[in-house]
């Protein structure tokens, strides 16, 4: 169980343009989402927490206008970067909450590598 | 938020043993240890979680001291395949989900 699937894998855009991300648990249901950051050689960065039906909690330091988190149902959430910068390449990963699955574990999306030109 | 603390940075032969210690001084009563791998580009992978002692499992073994203050992930006879950064997270429930620097293991043939 908790197959995580996050898409695209890869994208390239230019200055200026948004990218969506998304991330489905795909055998189970997600009540939180997790969206994390991380930067070359760099340890993951938590960005934001998300509840199904509600607005995201954003961590310090990230700006919400920026990083637009959707977490529509319990199966899908988006993260949208709005009108990305070459200092926004990054890899994202998410990682929905398994609640019923193990308590303490987390499953995480195979991660979206952002290059910003 | 138990706040934990790895080498940055380990090597190790092909074929021997690998222990990665972690010190989780403020780690709460109700706190789990929860160890993730990570390669390159991917998402990270659950290894092995444990409360107290000792917890082993077909890839790992997580020994826990009875203070529970630091965990040590023991890799047996590892391979070029684990190469990989390894992350301890202390928490409980949804709670640990910050990450701390890692260690990234280099096994050398």
């Amino acid at each position: 169980g908790a197959v995580v699937s996050q898409h695209p894998s890869w994208v390239i855009c230019k200055s200026g343009t948004s990218v969506k991300i998304e991330c489905r648990s795909l055998d189970f249901q997600a009540t939180t989402m997790f969206w994390y950051r991380q930067f070359p050689k760099q340890s993951l960065m938590l960005m934001a927490t998300s509840n199904e039906g509600s607005k995201a909690t954003y961590e310090q330091g990230v700006e919400k206008d920026k990083f637009l988190i959707n977490h529509a149902s319990l199966t899908l959430s988006t993260l949208t970067v709005t009108s990305a910068h070459p200092e926004d390449s990054s890899f994202y990963i998410c990682s929905p909450e398994a609640r019923d699955l193990a308590k303490n574990i987390q499953y995480f999306g195979a991660g979206t590598r952002l290059s910003v030109l | 938020l138990a706040k934990t603390t790895q080498p940055i940075s380990m090597d190790s032969y092909e074929g021997q043993e690998v222990n990665i210690t972690c010190s989780h001084n403020n780690i709460a009563t109700n706190d789990y240890i929860t160890w993730y791998q990570q390669f390159p580009s991917q998402g990270p992978r659950f290894i092995i979680q444990g409360y107290k002692t000792k917890v082993t499992n077909e890839v790992a073994s997580l020994f826990i001291p009875a203070d529970r203050k630091s965990s040590t992930l023991s890799l047996p006879r590892v391979s070029l395949s684990d190469t990989a950064v390894y992350y301890c997270l202390v928490g409980e429930g949804g709670n640990q989900f910050y990450f701390g620097t890692g260690t990234s293991l280099t096994v050398i043939p």
